[in-house]
């Protein structure tokens, strides 16, 4: 069975500094796809990022981007100009790319922005 | 806006006092979602619809159950809620287009609390 890990619980960083979260994850198979997903406090959960297996490029989405190594199967999560609004709970989630879209999430890292 | 919509988003039940919680979209995605948050954990699937095809989770709980009468309602009963069943409830959508890498997009979630 699929299994991701998130090894930070919490996370701080300074408004307008540079934050990385850890993920690793566990899996037999060759294709997949990747996502972190945001939780902001009573908020809906929202996707940030995603990549697929197959790319060598990684994903960026303006300030947010991700070091994805597959053969270390770890796929972090680097947040450029942090901003108060970024202050939320991170989830990197795995999804097997065939069958049910099935998402096995992390146990999330909860990022505390310091202004 | 097109959304997915969790009602109510608050519920109080009493030990044993069967529970229905409910979501709705306006995405006409084809694939729902019942997920099980606990406080500080992952979210947990429980189970999942593909089209009227309902998909169980090996662990859920028998005490879980779940209706979609048409595309955009889900159900999500909770036959005889324990104190161990109170958490957020999140649901999510996704369009299933075979392997394209499509995103699950979730609701605002119900929390439940039993007493």
């Amino acid at each position: 069975a699929q299994t991701v890990t998130q090894s930070q619980p919490e996370m701080s960083v300074q408004e307008a500094e540079t934050v990385t979260l850890s993920c690793t994850y566990d899996t037999s198979e060759s294709d997949y796809y990747l996502f972190w997903y945001k939780q902001p406090p009573s908020r809906q959960m929202i996707l940030v990022i995603r990549q697929e297996a197959y790319k060598q490029q990684n994903a960026t989405e303006n300030r947010f981007s991700v070091n994805f190594q597959k053969a270390a199967k770890s796929f972090s999560l680097k947040i450029s100009d942090s901003q108060l609004g970024d202050a939320a709970m991170y989830f990197c989630a795995y999804r097997y790319s065939q069958g049910a879209q099935k998402l096995v999430f992390g146990q999330g890292t909860r990022l505390t922005i310091n202004p | 806006d097109a959304m997915v919509i969790q009602n109510p988003r608050y519920q109080v039940t009493q030990f044993g006092k069967p529970v229905t919680l409910s979501c709705s979209q306006t995405l006409n995605h084809n694939v729902m979602y019942w997920y099980q948050q606990k406080s500080s954990q992952a979210p947990k699937l429980l189970f999942h619809y593909y089209d009227k095809d309902f998909n169980n989770e090996a662990d859920t709980p028998d005490n879980f159950q779940s209706r979609r009468p048409n595309t955009s309602f889900c159900f999500l009963d909770i036959r005889s809620p324990g104190l161990g069943d109170a958490a957020m409830y999140l649901c999510a959508t996704s369009r299933d287009i075979g392997r394209a890498l499509t995103e699950q997009y979730f609701g605002p979630g119900t929390r439940l609390t039993v007493t």
